[in-house]
């Protein structure tokens, strides 16, 4: 059964702080894996798409790594910012079954920054 | 549209009634994907639409869930007979096809939040 698992469940840092999320999935054959920024009340949104073949993919404060052989990706947030407490969910695709693609998501991690 | 469009964004209903949630997905994307997110879950697949057809129906927790899509566009997802246990956030994601390549993610709506008291 394909599991994506994030750690912590929650995490409260101070502002100007870093942190890093962790994501293990068990999804295979694998296609591509996701961050998403979910703040609350709102639908989630994209920060990261990564392939097998890519380690790492930054976007601003935030960075991706990807570590395909042992199946477990992170995600590391520089000096946050009080906007950045959301809930950070890991979405892992696998090859299609039948014709279409559908992700496993993880539980996600919910972040607070406190000032 | 800009982005992709749920209605309504909350809905209180009572125990035992039907409802429907409405799920306008951005122009030109072929597929439409409803999820549910229960109190400190993670999201929930239910059903995927490519086109107006939807090959896996797999997530459908109970056949008092049904889902259509017409003219490729807007979708409807009906819940008859509402029970507590439904009270959720339903989302909706659509994209430009049914593969989830890198090169094209998701765009979710901001969701229904559904209270079945």
């Amino acid at each position: 059964k394909n599991q994506v698992e994030q750690s912590p469940q929650s995490l409260i840092i101070l502002e100007g702080k870093n942190c890093t999320l962790q994501c293990n999935y068990t999804v295979s054959p694998f296609s591509n894996l996701r961050w998403y920024k979910q703040d609350t009340g709102r639908g989630p949104v994209s920060l990261t798409i990564m392939t097998f073949s890519e380690n790492t993919k930054s976007n601003g404060r935030y960075t991706a790594t990807l570590d395909a052989d042992t199946k477990q990706s992170s995600l590391h947030i520089t000096a946050s910012q009080l906007s950045d407490s959301a809930s950070y969910i890991c979405v892992v695709t696998g090859l299609p079954s039948g014709g279409s693609y559908i992700p496993t998501f993880g539980r996600g991690t919910s972040l607070i920054v406190h000032p | 549209g800009a982005g992709v469009s749920q209605s309504p964004s909350n809905k209180v209903t009572e125990k035992g009634k039907d409802v429907e949630l409405r799920c306008d997905p951005i122009s030109g994307h072929t597929a439409l994907y409803w999820y549910r997110q229960s109190l400190g879950q993670g999201l929930e697949f239910l059903i995927y639409f490519q086109g107006n057809s939807a090959p896996d129906k797999s997530g459908l927790p109970s056949d008092r869930f049904s889902a259509e899509r017409t003219g490729g566009s807007v979708s409807t997802l009906t819940i008859q007979r509402t029970q507590q246990e439904d009270s959720a956030v339903y989302l909706c994601a659509s994209s430009y096809i049914g593969i989830s390549t890198a090169n094209y993610g998701y765009t979710f709506g901001s969701g229904t939040r559904l209270t079945v008291v």
